[in-house]
């Protein structure tokens, strides 16, 4: 069963860091790519970034461009995501994604986690 | 980067049909034949219901079919019932390994 746990949300002043992570089992997690995907309060889901299967190739929304990193450990099935520079409007639940292919190209996010939240604020 | 446009809320009674828009542009929908519906309820993550414009995924009710034309895709509900009503989420691939998600429609079952 393909299982994805989200865990290092929490409350952050504007202009701080913090760094999500995403425990991945029940599949071969090397071979997919993978997304994180938040969504503000009573708001829709707005696509962050995504890397591919093998690390090589990383990619962002332009409202994080600079800001946030994303990075995997292949040998530990973790998906990472450091944002720094935060600011209110990064408050969000985070859900990490699973995509069906090997690379940010299908659009096809197949396994979802529950998210966590990330509130930004003084 | 701009969200894709959907109907805020459709509605329909039980067995009824009902068709939720997703409008992009040549940079997006129209350009590629990658776009994906997701179902959310309430409280709960995403769940993939169409992808590549309109194949279901296993476990998918085949009520759910897709299609899109020029910078238009749709996703249609046929035999509405009960459990369908939530909100739902185009999403389509841009430029340069971006994707792009649409406002997101509420359907509710009259």
């Amino acid at each position: 069963e393909v299982q994805l746990l989200e865990s290092g949300g929490g409350l952050v002043q504007p202009g701080g860091s913090l760094r999500l992570s995403c425990a991945a089992s029940g599949f071969t997690f090397s071979r997919y790519a993978m997304s994180w995907v938040r969504q503000a309060p009573g708001k829709g889901l707005e696509w962050v970034s995504g890397i591919s299967g093998s690390g090589t190739s990383t990619h962002f929304a332009d409202s994080v461009k600079g800001r946030f990193t994303i990075s995997r450990d292949n040998s530990k099935n973790t998906l990472y995501l450091q944002m720094s520079t935060l600011r209110a409007e990064d408050t969000a639940v985070y859900y990490c994604a699973k995509d069906m292919g090997r690379l940010v190209d299908t659009v096809a996010l197949d396994y979802w986690g529950q998210g966590t939240l990330v509130t930004v604020s003084s | 980067q701009s969200a894709l446009t959907q109907p805020a809320s459709v509605s329909g009674s039980p067995g009824q049909s009902i068709t939720i828009s997703c409008t992009g542009t040549s940079s997006d929908i129209g350009s590629y034949n990658l776009v994906s519906w997701y179902q959310q309820h309430p409280g709960k993550a995403p769940k993939l219901m169409i992808s590549e414009v309109s194949k279901r995924p296993s476990g998918v009710s085949n009520r759910f079919s897709g299609s899109k034309s020029g910078n238009t895709a749709s996703l249609t509900i046929s035999g509405l019932q009960a459990e369908d009503e939530a909100e739902y989420y185009c999403c389509s691939y841009a430029w340069s390994s971006t994707y792009v998600f649409g406002t997101g429609t509420k359907v509710t079952v009259l």
